[in-house]
């Protein structure tokens, strides 16, 4: 049963950097036909999604957000990670890391998040 | 504002049937599978339909999903007071503005 846990900040200033990583256990973090996903939600708001990134290496950023977003992997530490550059109070939310579980044939635009982190709640203030 | 279009809110007895509606566009729906998430209170958002109409191991039959054109639509019969949560629809969007997007969510409220 894989398990993701996200750590990082639980508060950042304004314009400044933020910084979160997701770790996973029970499973391994590189395999074919799989992506990494991070999604968030600002207090008492809807889903937004993120961005995601493919075993290929690719990665798929959320329009609105893409000039300031990366994502990458660490498969040596089990890590995937989540920059979101130059942020406000608007980027104050709960951000979570997703996957879809292994074993399949799959590809970003399926949106399948079987495994969900718990959460972690970044603070956008001074 | 969501590409997604989902009521605010849907009410029902328990025991009852409720159908929660999510409507969009044929870059996304229209061309895409969908996906559909119970989130309860405080907790993360759990995935109950992928690929329009499968579900998961452990979901129960009582969570239904179908899509037609574009839109799809989630349904929970049996309703039960654990149900109460919000509900979100995802699916990816073909658009100039490509990438992955969630209804705007359906609180769910068990009478």
């Amino acid at each position: 049963q894989l398990q993701l846990q996200e750590s990082g900040p639980g508060l950042v200033k304004p314009s400044e950097t933020l910084s979160l990583t997701c770790t996973v256990s029970g499973g391994s973090i590189s395999s074919s036909s799989y992506y990494w996903g991070w999604i968030r939600q600002p207090p008492g708001k809807g889903l937004e999604w993120i961005g995601s990134l493919y075993y290929t290496g690719s990665t798929y950023y959320n329009p609105s957000l893409k000039s300031r977003v990366t994502i990458s992997l660490d498969t040596s530490k089990k890590q995937f990670s989540l920059k979101l550059r130059s942020v406000t109070a608007a980027d104050t939310a709960v951000y979570y890391c997703a996957s879809p579980p292994r074993g399949i044939v799959i590809v970003p635009a399926a949106m399948r998040f079987d495994y969900w982190g718990q959460g972690t709640l970044v603070t956008v203030s001074s | 504002q969501s590409v997604l279009t989902q009521p605010p809110s849907v009410s029902a007895a328990p025991g009852q049937k409720v159908t929660i509606s999510c409507s969009g566009s044929s870059s996304n729906i229209g061309n895409n599978y969908v996906s559909w998430y119970q989130q309860l209170p405080g907790t993360a958002p759990k995935l109950l339909i992928y690929d329009n109409n499968k579900r998961p191991s452990g979901i129960p039959d009582r969570f239904s999903g179908s899509k037609s054109g574009t839109s799809a639509t989630l349904d929970i019969t049996g309703l039960q007071t654990g149900d109460e949560a919000d509900y979100y629809c995802g699916t990816w969007d073909n658009s100039l503005s490509a990438g992955g997007v969630f209804g705007g969510g359906t609180k769910l409220t068990v009478l």
